[in-house]
């Protein structure tokens, strides 16, 4: 079985420009978050799509926005980026209903913007 | 606001026992995840406790007790392999419907022969 797969895995950004990233759940899987991490830091929570609809936000600035599609992939954009902006960008599917067995991470997005 | 602490590093012998700490203060708690991240890689699943007490799985065990807003992860049997970052991390549920996890910053374990 197919786990959560990312694209791309490495990124160089400029400041000031924007940037897509893209992320495909484990098959069955309706929910998708997303994550920064920060080198030597926990991920920090961005946003959470289940069914298409956001359910939470992280506190992030609106230059962060996502969807989530009709096959429950989804994208997270960031526009305006900054320096501070570069880090692990993680996604996460999950079961509703079922925590037991986790939220399974993909590899990420290694985002570096200079 | 959500406050997650757990030791920056730890060090221990092969084929010793440790244990991470892990204390929170947060509201909206639904139970409490362990995940292991080795460098440059995603962070993988070890455990979740949502009722006090503890849980086995192999060599790892995870205990929580909610009226202290405390957990550990026990690694037994230690080896090299286990040499990684530990994420200790709350489920939060708000009133929307929206779940999410909020981290520690991590405890670093190195394993020496």
């Amino acid at each position: 079985d197919a786990g959560v797969t990312q694209s791309p895995t490495h990124l160089i950004k400029t400041r000031g420009q924007h940037v897509t990233l893209r992320c495909s759940p484990i098959s069955g899987h309706k929910s998708v978050s997303w994550y920064q991490q920060v080198l030597g830091q926990g991920p920090q929570f961005i946003f959470q799509y289940y069914e298409k609809e956001e359910r939470g936000r992280g506190n992030f600035p609106d230059r962060f926005s996502a969807r989530q599609f009709p096959n429950y992939s989804s994208e997270l954009n960031v526009n305006a980026l900054l320096l501070g902006d570069s880090a692990l960008y993680l996604c996460a599917s999950s079961l509703q209903g079922a925590l037991s067995y986790g939220y399974t991470f993909g590899s990420g997005t290694r985002l570096t913007v200079v | 606001g959500q406050n997650i602490d757990q030791p920056t590093e730890m060090t221990a012998t092969e084929g010793a026992i440790v244990q991470i700490n892990c204390t929170y203060q947060t509201s909206g708690f639904n139970g409490l995840f362990w995940y292991q991240q080795h460098a440059g890689e995603a962070p993988t699943f070890l455990s979740y406790n949502v009722l006090d007490g503890l849980e086995e799985k192999g060599r790892f065990s995870s205990f929580l007790s909610r009226s202290k807003g405390y957990s550990y992860l026990l690694l037994k049997e230690l080896q090299m392999k286990d040499s990684a970052s530990y994420l200790c991390a709350v489920h939060i549920i708000s009133g929307a419907g929206s779940y999410q996890l909020t981290f520690g910053k991590g405890t670093k374990l190195s394993v020496i022969p």
